[in-house]
């Protein structure tokens, strides 16, 4: 099905470890994005990506990794967890076309426990 | 640095009353706002964008919204709310890059 997909949904991970949340989109999407959903914060950046091997950082990059090899998939890696990344993580594309739409369009998000 | 005001955390209707929730935002430029829904569990979804034009948008499930410039405001506006409406709302500031920069949310409780 056509769509943008995140896996896993649910994680419990401990402090210290790596983990990684995959995203994938069929769309061909030029632009990705992961942000983080926290109460009382909303939704923050992390990074985006504008194009396969073009990424940048967003508003709270610390602490984690992207790439972008191909279109379609946008991984976020958390090197090395903690507790202040116990969050609900979402990704999100966008056609990011000339005219700056900007309507995102967002997976069903991850939600990460790091114990 | 852009950012979004959104001043209510939570907001009760009753089923059938008319709804309005607020949004304010700065941003140096013409901006690109949007009011996105998110549903217990769920990604956001898309109701309304305005872009430029009339400053009255219409959004899908019913919502609209007015830009005011003066007011720097992009309130999120329902005629009569039903139980489904009951979600989180956030408001957003497009700016360079297709980045947005999101409020911090408002619940919407739909009471019988």
């Amino acid at each position: 099905d056509a769509g943008i997909t995140q896996s896993p949904r649910y994680k419990i991970t401990e402090t210290g470890r790596q983990v990684t949340l995959m995203c994938h989109q069929t769309w061909s999407h030029s632009y990705m994005f992961w942000y983080r959903q926290d109460l009382g914060h909303g939704l923050r950046l992390i990074y985006y990506s504008a194009a396969a091997d073009i990424t940048d950082k967003g508003e709270v990059p610390d602490g984690y990794v992207v790439s972008r090899s191909k279109t379609e998939n946008f991984p976020l890696t958390l090197e090395s967890a903690t507790r202040s990344q116990t969050s609900v993580y979402f990704c999100a594309s966008s056609e990011g076309v000339g005219a700056g739409t900007g309507e995102l369009f967002f997976g069903e998000g991850s939600r990460l426990t790091v114990l | 640095a852009q950012s979004v005001t959104q001043p209510d955390i939570h907001i009760t209707v009753s089923e059938g009353a008319s709804l309005e929730l607020r949004c304010n935002y700065s941003y140096g430029a013409t901006p690109y706002l949007f009011w996105y829904v998110q549903s217990p569990g769920q990604g956001l979804q898309l109701l309304l964008k305005y872009f430029s034009g009339d400053t009255l948008v219409q959004g899908i499930k019913g919502f609209e919204a007015e830009f005011k410039r003066s007011q720097s405001s992009f309130n999120l506006r329902k005629p009569s709310v039903h139980w489904s409406d009951a979600a989180e709302y956030f408001c957003a500031v497009g700016t360079g890059f297709q980045k947005l920069v999101f409020g911090t949310g408002t619940r919407l409780l739909v009471s019988p």
